[in-house]
């Protein structure tokens, strides 16, 4: 079974921290995704990577930025923490093409900025 | 923004009863799929369905897409208790990203 871990369910930070998720699947994935859902707007795309130090802005990149070093690891990081962050994160993994096409998610991180 | 949208935003049925649920998009696309999350929970695939495919079945799950209408739909026949949750599509576009819709919340009354 494909496995996609995030390093934390929870998370309590403070406005203006740096603030690291982390993301590792053990697939040999090249395509990453980092998602932010709230409620009534669904998941929104962050950041995407399509292969090792490759990476795209989705729809809401800004206060955001990752880190693709190695192919099983996507990293988000939050440069300067704020209120407005504070969400559910999700991380995604798959097959860079092909007929399976199918995205495994990571069970989420709650973040709470205070 | 290329997130989709879903309608209804929330539906409620009786145990037995099909349900519906519709997803819009706005670029042109490789594929869709259906997702599932349990409340608070990652994301499930359910089934996915090409650009050059009209119509699929996957157990009590059937799936449309009308690439004229840059829209699909999701039907879950006979419902359980179990199928409570939240439904989202997703549209993989020609640069291989993925963007979700905003989903529509299922509650099947036993």
């Amino acid at each position: 079974d494909v496995k996609v871990t995030q390093s934390s369910r929870y998370l309590v930070k403070r406005t203006g921290e740096k603030v690291f998720l982390e993301c590792v699947q053990d697939m040999d994935h090249e395509n990453m995704f980092w998602y932010r859902q709230d409620p009534g707007l669904g998941l929104r795309l962050i950041y995407f990577s399509y292969d090792v130090k490759m990476k795209e802005k989705g729809d809401i990149p800004e206060g955001y930025s990752v880190s693709r070093e190695k192919k099983e690891r996507f990293s988000l990081i939050l440069e300067s923490a704020s209120t407005n962050q504070t969400s559910m994160y999700l991380c995604a993994s798959r097959v860079h093409s092909g007929g399976r096409a199918e995205a495994f998610f990571g069970q989420g991180t709650r973040l709470t900025v205070v | 923004s290329q997130q989709g949208e879903e309608d209804p935003q929330a539906l409620s049925i009786q145990e037995g009863e099909n349900a519906t649920m519709n997803c819009s998009y706005k670029t042109s696309i490789n594929n869709l799929q259906w997702y599932r999350q349990n409340s608070g929970r990652g994301l499930v695939h359910l089934i996915l369905i090409r650009s050059n495919e009209r119509e699929k079945h996957s157990g009590r799950l059937r799936v449309t897409l009308d690439t004229s209408k840059k829209s699909s739909s999701l039907l879950i026949t006979a419902s359980r208790a179990a199928d409570t949750a939240s439904y989202f599509c997703a549209t993989e576009n020609t640069g291989n990203q993925f963007y979700f819709g905003t989903g529509t919340s299922l509650t099947v009354i036993p």
